[in-house]
């Protein structure tokens, strides 16, 4: 049971450049979300998205786009690349449960560098 | 505005003696609250929650935490620290508007010392 898997695990782009970075689930769950993590400021979400067919902007969503591919997969992409956008980048789900009580379950992460 | 705050970026205890992480949240109607634990070059790993019930919530490597409503507090706690203990922390609560989110605090990294 490999839970939530994100590839690639690192990544060096140069301004300007485009990514999309994959995550996929096998726990049946059916929210997914997207956050970066920055020294000092904790996560913030990107991109999260409650169910299949269905995504909504999170806190810092200017950048980006996302795709949720099916149930499993929900992916991350970059179409212009820029310097700021450098962070660690995950992947979460969750069966939301009764108005939220089940915990998010989250990948290893993107480390991404832009040059 | 929902929000969750750790006021310690570091904390420093030695190994054998208990520690505390704190946590305090500003959120409307009755809090679900969650802590997590990242080790290096890893996800956030769930370690216990809070959704309702008795205040004092037990979870996973023998961590605890304590909900307080008069102090909007959710402190993690340990009795005894170990070295493997060592890491980052988060603190989260469910967005009472989209109960769908996590609000994430800014973490506290836990150094413990041999």
């Amino acid at each position: 049971n490999a839970g939530v898997t994100q590839t690639p695990k690192f990544q060096v782009l140069k301004t300007g450049q485009s990514m999309t970075l994959q995550c996929a689930q096998d726990m049946n769950h059916n929210s997914m979300y997207w956050y970066r993590q920055d020294p000092g400021m904790g996560l913030r979400l990107i991109y999260y998205s409650a169910s299949e067919g269905t995504t909504d902007k999170g806190e810092v969503p200017n950048g980006y786009n996302v795709s949720r591919l099916n149930k499993r997969e929900f992916s991350l992409r970059l179409e212009s690349a820029a310097p700021s956008q450098t962070s660690v980048y995950f992947c979460a789900s969750s069966y939301p449960g009764t108005g939220g009580n089940q915990p998010q379950h989250f990948g290893d992460g993107t480390r991404l560098s832009i040059l | 505005a929902q929000s969750v705050a750790q006021p310690e970026d570091q904390v420093n205890v030695a190994e054998g003696n208990p520690l505390t992480v704190k946590c305090t949240y500003s959120v409307s109607g009755n809090p679900y609250l969650f802590w997590y634990v990242q080790y290096p070059n890893r996800g956030l790993q769930f370690l216990l929650k809070y959704i309702t019930g008795d205040n004092l919530v037990k979870g996973s490597y023998g961590f605890e935490a304590e909900f307080n409503k008069s102090q909007t507090s959710f402190h993690l706690k340990k009795p005894s620290a170990l070295v493997s203990d060592s890491a980052l922390y988060f603190c989260a609560v469910r967005d009472p508007y989209n109960t769908d989110k996590l609000i994430f605090g800014t973490g506290t990294r836990l150094q413990v010392f041999p």
